[in-house]
């Protein structure tokens, strides 16, 4: 069974650009959340969506939105990017009330 | 509000020694609690959780973890440590409001040959 992945692994951006982070839960969960995990500290919540819709918003400012599609994937995106969200953004999928099941990570790079 | 705290940022246990890594929570209501490792460059894996039942909750790699109600904590344990147990250790709890996961500032466990 394929787990939670997310693309790209890796990615490098100057800061004011934009940038898209992609996530494919496992088959069968219908909830999709994003986490930011700055270095030396734990995830913190971003988004939540259950069904292609927000259940759920950390405290991130509107520079950070996400959308999920019918097919469940998810996308995250950030607009004018800052040194700051430099961090792992982590992709997770679960069923409601469950454990989540994390994917790898994108590890963004903000220069 | 919901919130986890994990006292230790680092504990050091010998190869084969029992390991212990501590968590205590804040919840309304009944908690939903879970632990997961991360190794260096990866995400996270989920190792067991607690929703109900039993206090003491088995889960992978030979892991388990005590649910006391009374402390308001959810220690990990493991009978006796491995090297390739060296990792970082996250508490979690879910908030039933609006599905999100909340962790703790982690643990990183160092296992001594």
């Amino acid at each position: 069974d394929a787990g939670v992945t997310q693309s790209p692994t890796h990615l490098i951006k100057t800061r004011g650009q934009h940038v898209t982070l992609r996530c494919s839960p496992i088959s069968g969960h219908k909830s999709v959340s994003w986490y930011q995990q700055v270095l030396g500290q734990g995830p913190q919540f971003i988004f939540q969506y259950y069904e292609k819709e927000e259940r759920g918003r950390g405290n991130f400012p509107d520079r950070f939105s996400a959308r999920q599609f019918p097919n469940y994937s998810s996308e995250l995106n950030v607009n004018a990017l800052l040194l700051g969200d430099s961090a792992l953004y982590l992709c997770a999928s679960s069923l409601r009330l469950t454990e989540a099941f994390f994917g790898q990570g994108t590890r963004l790079t903000v220069v | 509000a919901q919130s986890v705290a994990q006292p230790e940022d680092q504990v050091n246990v010998a190869e084969g020694n029992p390991l212990t890594v501590k968590c205590t929570y804040s919840v309304s209501g009944n908690p939903y609690l879970f632990w997961y490792v991360q190794y260096p460059n990866r995400g996270l894996q989920f190792l067991l959780k607690y929703i109900t039942g039993d206090n003491l909750v088995k889960g992978s790699y030979g892991f388990e973890a005590e649910f006391n109600k009374s402390q308001t904590s959810f220690h990990l344990k493991k009978p006796s440590a491995l090297v390739s147990d060296s990792a970082l250790y996250f508490c979690a709890v879910r908030d039933i409001r609006d599905d999100k996961i909340i962790f703790g500032k982690g643990t990183r466990l160092h296992i001594l040959p």
